[in-house]
This record gives structure tokens, C-alpha cells and sequence, in this order.
């Protein structure tokens, strides 16, 4: 069956020091990857996706930056966080053209910068 | 990207139905309606889905109405464990050369249940 992974659960980082993030799937080839935020009490925010190793499309400027190194991993980077980078981050992960399977989420990492 | 509508909040008694309203009018011939729903501090979860007929699961059962520009999310019988912020996703197919599969979430319709 097919797993996914997503950790830490829970990072308090301070202003300025850098981020990684980790998301791996098992049981599965050539998924789809996605990485999302929420905000508190706000709505998911797609923030990147890729459909293949080392193909990331971002969705919104920012200073994060996300890297598939490998086929079931996805990572979620930033070099100096900001306040505003204080979330509820999700891995998510798709079949390849699942358009009529689901999609299948992490437990989630929430970020606090302080 | 095709666009869904929904209620920002609803309530509904415990064990009884409840019916989630979402509008995609829209919505293209090959795009696929998903819901999905977050417990809180929790990531979503799947629901269901459907392309043109009504579906139904042990979770739950979705309506798609004939003309495809609106679908409902039926719980039989709803319980405190159902309170969670439920999605209405559309996901529209790439082409050959595009795999492009975003899946776009609105803000969802925040279910309350009374006991």
C-alpha cells in the first residue's frame, strides 16, 4: 500500500535561519508532488508541484524553493525564513494522470518562525 | 483554472443528513468534481468523487446535477466527528505534453455540528 511521510511535525525556527522540509512517498512510481501552506485559519495554498524529477513549478513568488531529487521525495526549502513563513505545511501526492483517484496527504509540519 | 463556490459555513444537528452545496458553473466536460474534507489540525482527507453520475461510498454521497454546474455532498447522518472544513475541487486534465494536474483548493464550507 502506498504511504507518505512528511517531517518534522512541528519546527520552531528563528527569523533568518534556513528551512528543509521532507516529504517522501512509498508504494508508488512517478507521482505527482505537491506542497502546500495554511495559514492560520486560513485556506491551502498551493505553493509548488511537480510532475517529475528536478520539474518544479511554482505557484506563488516567494522566498521558498522546493527540489524532487528523487522520484518519491519532495523537498521544501528556504535560505533566511521570514515571520510570515509561520504555517501549517502539507505534502501531498498524486497518481500520474489520477484525475479519477485522490489525493493523498501528510500529517502536515507546523512551522512557527519567531 | 475552473472555479467552485461554497458556502463559508453551515450547522446542522447531530444524525441528521446533511447536504453541502458547490457551484462550478465552469466546469469543463473532462473535469473531474473531488471533495475533500480537514479535521482540524489535520491535513484533508478524501471524501469522494465523481465525473457525470452520483456516487456514493461508506463515507459519504455526492449529486452531480445534469448539467454538471453544481454537485451536493450528502452525509446520511451526520456526527461531532464529521465538523471539519469540507473542499469541492474541480481537477481538469493536462494534454499529452502537459501533465499538469494542480489541485486548486477554495475555502471550503466550515461544518459545525450541534449535539
Amino acid at each position: 500500500s502506498q504511504t507518505i511521510h512528511q517531517w518534522p511535525a512541528t519546527l520552531v525556527q528563528p527569523v533568518g535561519s534556513p528551512l528543509s522540509l521532507e516529504c517522501t512517498v512509498e508504494g508508488t512510481s512517478n507521482p505527482n508532488l505537491y506542497w502546500y501552506r495554511q495559514a492560520a485559519g486560513r485556506g491551502l495554498q498551493l505553493l509548488f508541484y511537480s510532475v517529475g524529477i528536478g520539474q518544479i513549478s511554482s505557484e506563488v513568488p516567494q522566498n521558498l524553493s522546493a527540489s524532487r531529487p528523487q522520484d518519491r521525495q519532495f523537498i521544501l526549502s528556504s535560505k533566511k525564513l521570514l515571520l510570515s513563513d509561520s504555517g501549517f505545511y502539507l505534502c501531498a501526492w498524486t497518481r500520474d494522470r489520477g484525475l479519477n483517484t485522490e489525493a493523498f496527504f501528510g500529517q502536515g509540519t507546523r512551522l512557527t518562525v519567531v | 483554472d475552473a472555479k467552485t463556490t461554497q458556502p463559508n459555513s453551515m450547522e446542522s444537528n447531530e444524525e441528521e443528513p446533511v447536504h453541502l452545496p458547490c457551484n462550478h458553473s465552469t466546469i469543463s466536460g473532462t473535469d473531474y468534481i473531488h471533495w475533500y474534507r480537514q479535521l482540524p489540525s489535520q491535513g484533508p482527507e478524501y471524501v469522494i468523487h465523481g465525473l457525470t453520475s452520483n456516487v456514493n461510498n461508506r463515507m459519504a454521497s455526492l449529486a452531480i446535477a445534469e448539467d454538471r454546474k453544481s454537485s451536493t455532498l450528502i452525509l446520511h447522518r451526520a456526527t461531532l466527528r464529521d465538523a471539519a472544513v469540507y473542499y469541492c475541487i474541480l481537477r481538469a486534465p493536462g494534454s499529452l505534453l502537459n501533465r499538469d494536474d494542480k489541485i486548486i483548493f477554495g475555502k471550503g464550507t466550515r461544518l459545525h455540528i450541534l449535539p
